[in-house]
């Protein structure tokens, strides 16, 4: 199977700061995904990055492929409490099968 | 997106007894998923659900244990049979409307299942 490592594991940062969450794979990615889970809750899809090299943003979060697409991070600008929960990255297979990472678990100090 | 609806949104049940958790879309979607999330852990694939034929498992993961159903496009089931403690996790239902690579994964809210 597709394995996904993401770091660091957990995070705690003051409200304010900026922050960078990692998701490596072992093999190319097909797409790769960013989803953010509450705890307790569902998942929320954030991104989909899909060519390498591929940047995108929404509100204050900003997400990267690299150019060999093993490997994708997360930005954060200016975390707010509001941004506290889980991040997994997620990945297709070429068996069309879609698995996640290890997951983050950030917490936002106000 | 798809909406999602996941019954029962949690059950807490006794041991050797099965719970089915209930799936149903409000579109019809090309490949329906069912996720295990364990206490303070990620994601893990159980099943792909396909329509009209036998589920496709993952390593770990048996027909016996966790029977699934797809009758149609729109709906799907997951039954955990025989439960003992180590089968308390969410259990997620997901759903993709396009094909392979070409769109997110769509989760339902999730069941909270407790086994005593």
């Amino acid at each position: 199977s597709q394995e996904l490592e993401q770091s660091p594991q957990s995070l705690i940062v003051q409200e304010g700061k900026n922050l960078t969450i990692n998701c490596t794979s072992s093999k190319t990615l097909y797409g790769l995904y960013w989803y953010k889970q509450k705890y307790g809750e569902g998942l929320i899809f954030l991104m989909m990055l899909q060519k390498g090299g591929e940047e995108k943003s929404h509100e204050k979060i900003t997400a990267k492929l690299d150019e060999k697409k093993q490997q994708s991070s997360l930005h954060i600008t200016a975390s707010q409490p509001s941004h506290a929960g889980i991040y997994l990255c997620g990945a297709d297979t070429t068996a069309n099968q879609f698995y996640f990472g290890t997951g983050t678990s950030l917490t936002v100090i106000p | 997106s798809a909406v999602i609806s996941q019954k029962p949104s949690r059950d807490i049940c006794q041991r050797g007894t099965s719970l089915t958790i209930q799936c149903q879309v409000d579109s019809q979607v090309t490949m329906m998923f069912w996720y295990r999330q364990q206490p303070g852990q990620s994601l893990t694939l159980i099943a792909t659900a396909n329509q009209g034929s036998e589920a496709t498992y993952e390593s770990g993961f048996v027909i016996d244990k966790f029977p699934i159903s797809r009758p149609n496009l729109t709906f799907s089931t997951l039954t955990v049979s025989n439960m003992s403690p180590e089968d308390s996790s969410i259990y997620l239902c997901s759903v993709r409307t396009t094909g392979f690579n070409n769109s997110p994964l769509h989760f339902g809210n999730g069941t909270r299942l407790t086994v005593t």
